[in-house]
């Protein structure tokens, strides 16, 4: 089955600082999906990336997807009290109609 | 338009005892899954629907029972609690194959069984 392992688990950093979030699929991804989750809330959809080299944009949050890889990497600019939570990646296993997803990197901002 | 509802948010049971997990949406979305949510574990899948009529079984299916009479609703079963299915539930919906268009999340049900 397919493993998505994201790196760090945890990060703290200060207001204002940049930081990325990396996930790496063990399979070949036929998608990669970003969600944000605030603690005791539900999932917040960010972004769907498709196709290797694809790169979005959400407000001060870019994902971009390296196919060769299997990986994506989720990197905000100048981070905010407001950007702190988990963020979860999650890939359709073998394409199919089973999503997967990885255990989480817990963002704080401090402010 | 209310997207995904969970009810309840909150749940304590006893072991042995039975209950269903309630989810529904009102976005005529084909796709349904049950997902837990345990710390270090991540987001699991417990069973998924493809539309109605239709169930298969995910990652950690044990325990649990699902059933999709209409394309809105899709609920879990407990049939025995066990301590072990202390977790937080997630119930997610897509309008077609969640690889094009990933999943809406309900806001989770919080079940401790003692």
């Amino acid at each position: 089955s397919q493993e998505l392992e994201q790196s760090p688990q945890s990060l703290i950093v200060q207001e204002g600082k940049n930081l990325t979030i990396n996930c790496t699929s063990s399979k070949t991804l036929y998608g990669l999906y970003w969600y944000k989750q605030k603690y005791g809330e539900g999932l917040i959809f960010l972004m769907m990336l498709q196709k290797g080299g694809e790169e979005k944009s959400h407000e001060k949050i870019t994902a971009k997807l390296d196919e060769k890889k299997q990986q994506s990497s989720l990197h905000i600019t100048a981070s905010q009290p407001s950007h702190a939570g988990i963020y979860l990646c999650g890939a359709a296993q073998g394409g199919s109609e089973k999503l997967v997803f990885g255990k989480g990197t817990k963002l704080t901002v401090n402010p | 338009n209310a997207g995904v509802t969970q009810t309840p948010k909150f749940q304590v049971l006893k072991t042995g005892q039975s209950m269903t997990l309630q989810c529904a949406q009102d976005m005529n979305h084909e796709y349904m899954s049950w997902y837990r949510q345990d710390p270090g574990m991540g987001l699991r899948l417990i069973h998924y629907s493809v539309g109605a009529g239709i169930t298969d079984q995910g990652e950690v299916p044990n325990g649990y029972n699902v059933s999709r009479s209409t394309t809105e609703d899709f609920p879990l079963r407990l049939l025995s609690a066990a301590p072990s299915q202390t977790s937080v539930y997630f119930c997610a919906s897509s309008y077609s194959r969640p690889s094009n268009y990933g999943y809406t999340f309900g806001s989770g049900t919080r079940l401790t069984v003692v």
